[in-house]
């Protein structure tokens, strides 16, 4: 079937660190995937997606490489700021358009 | 992408009360979804609105609680029948589909239940 493993927080970083969210998806077929970003008080953004394998997608300075050899989607942003403080969420889309969610991570970015 | 909103943002409620959600997007789409995110989890889909028929329900939801309405390409509710405090979560819409890109859900802003 399909799921998605995401790496658990919370994630507490200085500002300009370096950040790596883990992502490993199990899927039939070639599923899209995804990171969505919730931040507080609000509902979920699209934050980028990739739709094939080696497929970089990337936005806001956060880049995630789809794997298909180890099955990963791994987000990352060479330097993070407080205004990236949020909930992040691993997705993929299985047949008919249904979503797999991870678990979310939570990320706080300290000055 | 689309622009979604939702109706109520917010709310608090009584025990055995209902509530009614709206769902409207800025262009016709042919997937709409309703989601509960309760305290610090992820995503649970609910269920799948369908336009003109009886909504899909996933694992551990029914119609008498959860009643769905779609009427059109761009509108749906969801009711939440004779709550109880274990209803409290953020209930979240999302689409697909037609005017958006077909593989990629966008998501409404989410309206916050609190049922004391």
């Amino acid at each position: 079937g399909n799921s998605v493993t995401q790496m658990e927080g919370p994630v507490t970083l200085s500002e300009e660190a370096f950040l790596t969210i883990n992502c490993t998806y199990t899927a039939t077929g070639y599923p899209s995937l995804f990171w969505y970003v919730q931040y507080p008080g609000e509902g979920l953004q699209l934050l980028l997606k990739a739709t094939k394998a080696d497929d970089k997608g990337s936005n806001k300075g956060f880049e995630a490489t789809y794997r298909k050899e180890t099955t990963s989607f791994h987000l990352e942003k060479g330097s993070v700021q407080v205004s990236d403080s949020a909930v992040y969420f691993c997705a993929l889309s299985g047949p008919g358009n249904q979503f797999y969610f991870g678990t979310g991570t939570s990320l706080t970015v300290i000055p | 992408s689309a622009v979604i909103s939702q109706k109520p943002s917010r709310d608090i409620c009584q025990r055995g009360t209902s509530l009614t959600i709206q769902c409207q997007v800025d262009s016709q789409v042919t997937m709409m979804f309703w989601y509960r995110q309760q305290p610090g989890q992820s995503l649970t889909l609910i269920a799948t609105a369908n336009q003109g028929s009886e909504a899909t329900y996933e694992s551990g939801f029914v119609i008498d609680k959860f009643p769905i309405s779609r009427p059109n390409l761009t509108f749906s509710t969801l009711t939440v029948s004779n709550m109880s405090p274990e209803d409290s979560s953020i209930y979240l819409c999302s689409v697909v589909g037609r005017g958006v890109r077909t593989d990629t859900q966008y998501f409404g802003p989410g309206t916050r239940l609190t049922v004391l």
